[in-house]
């Protein structure tokens, strides 16, 4: 399979303490995109990077969100200190800049987080 | 900030009928895409729309962006089961960024 994997698909946890999700983009793939989508909501941004710089981050993304692309490969997504209005369901797109004239994004089939 | 808004929220077809859902937008839209999320998983890529006025169709999916770049439509034809799930439009909020917003989100159910 050659799509953008994430994992874990659910996670549950207890308040307070820490996550951490893993996305692999497409390997041809320069920029990934982090998302978050509550119950009856369409994704929201979060962060995004070309290769391993981080170039945006939403006003969403709390100082206890912290995202990395060391490699400019694979992201990981970590939560500190959850809180229950963190549940939701995080995903992960990926994109190849330049292949195209537009903004086709690939999505993961998400991460599920419940916070307890 | 540009927001994009979906209706119907929720429709329920029955097998065979025709539907439309509109997707209608504060702001120009310099990219409409259209995805279906099926529940619980990721979004899946249908089309994408540019121009004012353009049409692309992929099997029995039409989507329509209007001349003026402010309101999409998708239309399917004959509808059948596993066109069930949600339908979400998402935008470009300025040109040449990548960064997408969505609206809320269609969903669909089709019975036999």
């Amino acid at each position: 399979d050659t799509g953008v994997s994430q994992d874990p698909r659910h996670k549950i946890t207890k308040r307070g303490q820490n996550v951490t999700f893993r996305c692999d983009p497409i390997s041809e793939h320069n920029r990934l995109y982090w998302y978050r989508q509550t119950l009856g909501q369409g994704p929201e941004f979060l962060t995004y990077f070309q290769n391993e710089a981080q170039l945006e981050k939403s006003r969403l993304l709390s100082d206890r969100f912290s995202a990395e692309r060391p490699k400019g490969s694979f992201s990981t997504l970590e939560i500190q200190r959850t809180e229950q209005g963190d549940s939701a369901m995080y995903l992960c797109a990926s994109r190849a800049r330049g292949l195209k004239s537009y903004n086709e994004q690939f999505f993961g089939p998400g991460t599920r987080l419940t916070v307890l | 900030s540009q927001e994009l808004e979906q209706s119907p929220q929720s429709l329920i077809v029955q097998e065979g009928k025709n539907l439309t859902i509109n997707c209608t937008s504060s702001k120009t839209l310099y990219g409409l895409y259209w995805y279906k999320q099926k529940y619980g998983e990721g979004l899946i890529f249908l089309m994408m729309l540019q121009k004012g006025g353009e049409e692309k169709s992929h099997e029995k999916i039409t989507a329509k962006l209007d001349e003026k770049k402010q309101q999409s439509s998708l239309h399917i034809t004959a509808s059948q089961p596993s066109h069930a799930g949600i339908y979400l439009c998402g935008a470009d909020p300025f040109y040449n960024t990548d960064k997408l917003i969505f609206g809320t989100g269609s969903r669909l159910q089709v019975f036999p």
